[in-house]
């Protein structure tokens, strides 16, 4: 299983955007990178999935570079209501896949 | 999306007592379940994956005859936390794997447990 690092926090403000590294550097061929959210007393949910390059959808980019050995989780804009703790899974979508979590990112939006 | 449902949502519970723990997902069919534990301020510790219709695997360090999975159909799995003690008590989450999606995962909403 690809072990991943993330920063265990940051702070950001109201309105900024915020790029959440993961490191992966023992990343299989097979593998796809996933982020979670998750909020306090809550279970964690998908943000977005990606295998290389850039993927976007309506509330986040993930960037992939060609080594794929990290990836960038982009958060646009951010609100007091993104503060939580984010994860970076990585992983084959195969039925073998045990979904194990790091440490995770603990981002707090600022007013 | 995908809705994984957890019940109860949270629980008190004596000391020697059993716990059951239920993870339903909603609408569509999963034969593998995971079931998480996470202590305040940790992150998510990977219990046990659990397969329909057979037997859960275990990760190292878990006992599983006190915590005792059955995965009896394609959309419950159960978690039976035997004999709990007060070091027992966290917050217990399930997810699902949906059959030939992305390998996204759906999440329940977590039990929490608490024993006095």
């Amino acid at each position: 299983l690809a072990k991943t690092t993330q920063p265990i926090s940051m702070d950001s403000y109201e309105g900024q955007e915020v790029n959440i590294t993961c490191s992966h550097n023992n990343i299989a061929t097979n593998d796809y990178i996933t982020w979670y959210q998750q909020f306090p007393s809550q279970g964690p949910r998908f943000i977005i999935q990606g295998y290389k390059t850039k993927v976007t959808n309506e509330v986040a980019s993930l960037f992939i570079p060609a080594d794929r050995k990290s990836s960038t989780l982009s958060l646009p804009r951010v609100s007091l209501s993104d503060t939580a703790v984010y994860y970076c899974l990585v992983g084959d979508r195969g039925g073998s896949y045990i979904p194990t979590f790091g440490r995770g990112t603990s981002l707090i939006v600022h007013p | 999306g995908a809705v994984v449902s957890q019940h109860p949502s949270w629980v008190i519970c004596k000391s020697g007592t059993s716990v059951k723990i239920e993870c339903r997902s909603l609408d569509f069919q999963a034969t593998t379940m995971f079931w998480y534990r996470q202590f305040p301020k940790q992150s998510l510790m990977l219990m046990a994956t659990s397969n329909e219709g057979s037997k859960a695997t275990y990760e190292q360090g878990v006992e599983k005859d006190k915590f005792l999975i059955n995965h009896a159909s394609l959309t419950l799995s159960t978690l039976t936390v035997t004999s709990a003690h007060p070091e027992d008590s966290s917050f217990y989450i399930c997810s699902a794997k949906r059959e030939g999606n992305t390998g996204e995962l759906f999440f329940g909403e977590g039990s929490r447990l608490t024993v006095l």
